[in-house]
């Protein structure tokens, strides 16, 4: 049961371009993050987001930025997107230990 | 900054067998450890964690944790062909701000029939 919600599932676009992926949880849960996971299949946390509290992994470009209406919501966008920016960006929520992730949006850049 | 690693990185095991996967982290303070499932296209989904040294038994998941020794082990009884996935080792530390978990890169597991 999908309680974690990403659009799109995946998206291709040129160096240079702005995109942003959304992120919706159901779970009533107050914190949200970001991950990227590369070809290797290594995850690593980009931002959490704790009412209206933002933490960011210093190694996270500039360029990315996360963007929150409400607890349930947590968007990700990328300004001015670059090669590696290529890789599988999931979404997660908590309350506790326990982290709840999204599908995920796999963003090809060309 | 805490480390994760995995061992083996690919496992094939057939149907029944006894499955053992391996991970070491590099700060004994770490709050727990969680185990991760990730099938192809989805997104990990928790299946065990551990806080205490010693065992813990879930249904067909044993987890056990040696702090001294910076190692905790996932046992897997009587492996299925569902059970072929990636399995991702956490750390977790609790802040006030969220919790920050560090994932080790996974082994991939196939189990034939």
């Amino acid at each position: 049961e999908t309680a974690v919600f990403q659009t799109p599932n995946y998206h291709v676009t040129q160096v240079g371009n702005e995109v942003s992926f959304n992120c919706k949880q159901t779970l009533g849960h107050d914190t949200m993050y970001w991950y990227k996971q590369d070809s290797k299949k290594l995850l690593k946390i980009m931002f959490s987001y704790n009412n209206k509290q933002l933490i960011v992994n210093e190694t996270v470009p500039r360029r990315f930025s996360p963007q929150s209406s409400d607890k349930a919501h947590l968007n990700l966008r990328i300004k001015s997107v670059e090669p590696e920016d290529s890789a599988v960006y999931l979404c997660a929520s908590s309350w506790g230990g326990e982290q709840y992730f999204g599908p995920g949006t796999r963003l090809t850049v060309l | 900054q805490e480390k994760v690693q995995q061992s083996p990185e690919s496992l094939i095991v057939p149907e029944g067998a006894m499955v053992s996967l391996n991970c070491s982290f590099s700060d004994s303070a770490s709050q727990s450890i969680w185990w991760y499932q990730q099938h192809p296209g989805k997104g990990p989904k928790a299946l065990i964690s551990i806080f205490s040294n010693g065992n813990k038994k879930e249904g067909r998941l044993t987890v056990y944790l040696n702090r001294a020794s910076l190692h905790v082990y996932l046992h897997i009884k009587d492996s299925q062909p569902s059970d072929s996935a990636v399995y991702l080792c956490a750390v977790i530390n609790y802040g006030s701000s969220g919790n920050k978990l560090i994932f080790g890169i996974g082994t991939l597991l196939s189990v034939k029939p």
